[in-house]
C-alpha cells in the first residue's frame, strides 16, 4: 500500500470548514483512499473514500487531485465532535487490512 | 445503521491467564478482522479471516493468540497466556468482498480495552 504523509495536528474553529490534507505521491491506479477518524479511543469510523473522482456524503467531502498524488478532506462546519484524530489510508480495494499510520489530531475550538 | 459489536468493554486480568475478546460482526459480513492499539500508539493489524480460516496475519500475531468462529454470529480472539505488554484495545472489524453491492469498506467495533495486571 501506498504511503501517506499527513500533518500532526491542525485546528478549526468551530462552525469553520476543516480542511484536512493528505499527500500519498506513490499511489498506484487500483488503489482507493479512505478516510477514517478516531475519537478520544473508540474504534476507528469509516468517513469517505474515493478512487479519482471527488466525493461526497452526509458526513464529509473528499477531493483527489487529477493526479491523484494528494487529497483533501473537507468537514463543511466543523462542530465540538469532529475534534478526533483522522487517518488518509491508500488501499487497493479488496486489500485484507489498512494500516493506519499516525494521522492528523484536529482539535476543533469552540 | 448496522454495526460490529464487541464484548467486554474492559477486561482486566492477571498474567499469565487466558482471555477471550467477542465480537458479533455486521451480519452479511464475511471478512473479520482483529486490530489493536496500545495506548498512545498505532492501530496495528493482527489478523484476518475469511471462509473459516486465517487469510493474514501480522508478525504480532503469534501462538499466543488464536481467533475463532464458534457460531453464525460471533468472532473470538484468545490470548492464551496473556503478558503485560498485551495491554491495548482491541477492535474487531468487518466487511465483504470486494465487489458487493453493499461495497467492502471495513467497519469497526468500539473495542475491547485489555488490561494486564
Amino acid at each position: 500500500d501506498a504511503k501517506t504523509t499527513q500533518p500532526t495536528s491542525m485546528d478549526c474553529a468551530e462552525g469553520r470548514a476543516a480542511n484536512l490534507p493528505c499527500n500519498h505521491s506513490t499511489i498506484s491506479g487500483n488503489e482507493y483512499v479512505y478516510w477514517y477518524r478516531q475519537i478520544h479511543s473508540q474504534g476507528p469510523q469509516y468517513i469517505i473514500h474515493g478512487l479519482k473522482n471527488n466525493e461526497t456524503n452526509e458526513m464529509a467531502s473528499l477531493i483527489i487531485t487529477e493526479d491523484r498524488k494528494s487529497s483533501t478532506l473537507i468537514l463543511p462546519h466543523a462542530t465540538l465532535r469532529d475534534t478526533a484524530v483522522y487517518y488518509c489510508i491508500v488501499t487497493q480495494t479488496g486489500a485484507n487490512n489498512l494500516f493506519f499510520g499516525t494521522g492528523t489530531r484536529l482539535t476543533v475550538i469552540p | 445503521e448496522p454495526e460490529v459489536t464487541q464484548t467486554p468493554s474492559h477486561q482486566v486480568t492477571q498474567m499469565g491467564q487466558e482471555v477471550i475478546l467477542r465480537c458479533v460482526p455486521i451480519s452479511n459480513h464475511l471478512y473479520f478482522y482483529w486490530y489493536r492499539q496500545i495506548l498512545g500508539q498505532k492501530v496495528e493489524f493482527l489478523v484476518s479471516f475469511y471462509n473459516n480460516e486465517i487469510s493474514e496475519k501480522s508478525e504480532i500475531f503469534d501462538d499466543q493468540f488464536s481467533v475463532e468462529r464458534p457460531d453464525g454470529s460471533n468472532f473470538t480472539l484468545k490470548i492464551r497466556s496473556t503478558k503485560l505488554e498485551d495491554s491495548a484495545m482491541y477492535f474487531c472489524a468487518s466487511n465483504n468482498p470486494p465487489g458487493w453491492s453493499s461495497g467492502n469498506t471495513i467497519y469497526f467495533g468500539e473495542g475491547s480495552w485489555l488490561t494486564v495486571v
